[in-house]
Formats: structure tokens, C-alpha cells, sequence
């Protein structure tokens, strides 16, 4: 059983600038959640996809936006980049449902300068 | 919003010793998860008790959920060095999709050998 991964690392961006981070789900989960934590805070919900369309979003603005793929992977693009969006990103994988336990990544710790 | 609230927000005790921590939340729920951060990574899944439960053993972890007093504690026995991480409270966000969670904010437990 393969686990969720993450890519890249990490990345430095500049303010304005448009970064894409992706998601392997671990095998057989068809539900990813994207989460942002800040510095020294619990994970925040971004959203969710379940078989390839947003099941979900939390407050954030529209330049987040994320796609599922077929084989469940996922991406997390962020546009015009703010300071403010330096963070640790993560991905989670689950069956879905909301009983369910969420699988984490290690994460992508993103800097913006 | 802020669902579950970790106390203390800090912890910090010598190896061989117990430790607790606290959850509070605000709404109705049907399950409750516990999860551990090592150094700003991925969140590892620890356990998940139901409301319908009380208690939940899992090794040294031992968790309680009190839904009368929207309250839920964590206890690790016999506490090592390795055990130093951040721990966090999940619930689940009805207000949003199904499987999202909601994050406290951590409680920060340093373990000295």
C-alpha cells in the first residue's frame, strides 16, 4: 500500500508569482482535501475533490484552485502569490464520508519572498 | 472557523512521565480525531473515538470524549523523547463537504530525556 506523497518539498516563489503543488493519494482513495497551516496554527481546509470535482472549499479566494485527475492525484495552484500565502500545504486522501480518517502527506512547505 | 481548541498550548515534561491534553469544541459531532505533527510535517493519524464511545485505547494513547461537555482528552503513558511533537484535535465540518476536518490550533508537547 503506497502512502499519500507530495511534491515538491519545498519551493520559493515571489509575490506575484503562480506555483502548482501536486498530490499522489494513497492507493485506492478517491476523496483528496487540501489543507494550508501557518506558522505555529492548526491546518486549514482549502477544498476537496471526490472523483475529479470539487466536493467542497473552505474560505479561501479563487486565485486556489485545484484539479483531481482520474487516477485521483491532485494538484493545488495558487495565482498572484501573497506573503501571506507562505505555509506548509497539505494533502490528505480518504475514502470520503465523514467518518472517515484522512490520510496526510509530508507536506509542502511554501515560501513566499 | 475554529472548532476544537487544544489546552494547554504548550507542554513540556520529562521522559517517563504522562501527558494530557485537552480538546474543546463547539458543535454537535459523531466522531472526534487526534493526530501528531512531528517538526512542521505531515499529520500522522492517532485515533478515533466515536460519540457513541468513551474511552479508546490505542498502545500508550488513551483518549476520552465527554459530548455533554463537548470535551475530549488525550493521555500518553509512559512518555518518550520520540513522543515530542504537536497533537491536534479534529472534528468534522457538517457546514461543509463530507470527510473535511476541522483543526485546533495544537498543543506543542516537548518530552525530555
Amino acid at each position: 500500500e503506497t502512502g499519500v506523497t507530495q511534491s515538491p518539498t519545498h519551493l520559493i516563489k515571489t509575490r506575484g508569482q503562480q506555483v502548482t503543488l501536486r498530490c499522489s493519494s494513497q492507493s485506492g482513495h478517491n476523496t483528496v482535501s487540501w489543507y494550508q497551516q501557518a506558522l505555529g496554527q492548526g491546518p486549514q481546509f482549502i477544498f476537496q475533490y471526490y472523483r475529479e470535482e470539487e466536493n467542497g472549499r473552505g474560505n479561501f479566494p479563487p486565485r486556489f484552485s485545484g484539479l483531481q485527475f482520474p487516477n485521483y492525484s491532485s494538484e493545488l495552484n495558487v495565482n498572484a502569490l501573497e506573503l501571506d500565502d507562505s505555509a506548509l500545504y497539505l494533502c490528505a486522501s480518504s475514502l470520503g464520508g465523514i467518518t472517515d480518517t484522512q490520510y496526510f502527506g509530508p507536506g509542502t512547505r511554501l515560501t513566499v519572498l | 472557523s475554529q472548532q476544537g481548541e487544544e489546552d494547554p498550548q504548550a507542554l513540556s515534561i520529562q521522559e517517563g512521565e504522562n501527558a494530557t491534553m485537552n480538546c474543546s469544541y463547539k458543535t454537535s459531532i459523531n466522531n472526534l480525531q487526534w493526530y501528531r505533527q512531528n517538526s512542521g510535517r505531515g499529520l500522522v493519524h492517532l485515533i478515533l473515538i466515536r460519540s457513541n464511545e468513551r474511552e479508546k485505547h490505542s498502545g500508550r494513547l488513551r483518549v476520552t470524549l465527554d459530548t455533554s461537555k463537548k470535551s475530549s482528552s488525550l493521555l500518553i503513558t509512559a512518555s518518550r523523547a520520540a513522543d515530542t511533537a504537536s497533537y491536534f484535535c479534529a472534528t468534522p465540518n457538517y457546514g461543509g463537504s463530507q470527510g473535511n476536518l476541522i483543526f485546533g490550533k495544537g498543543t506543542k508537547l516537548s518530552v525530555k530525556p
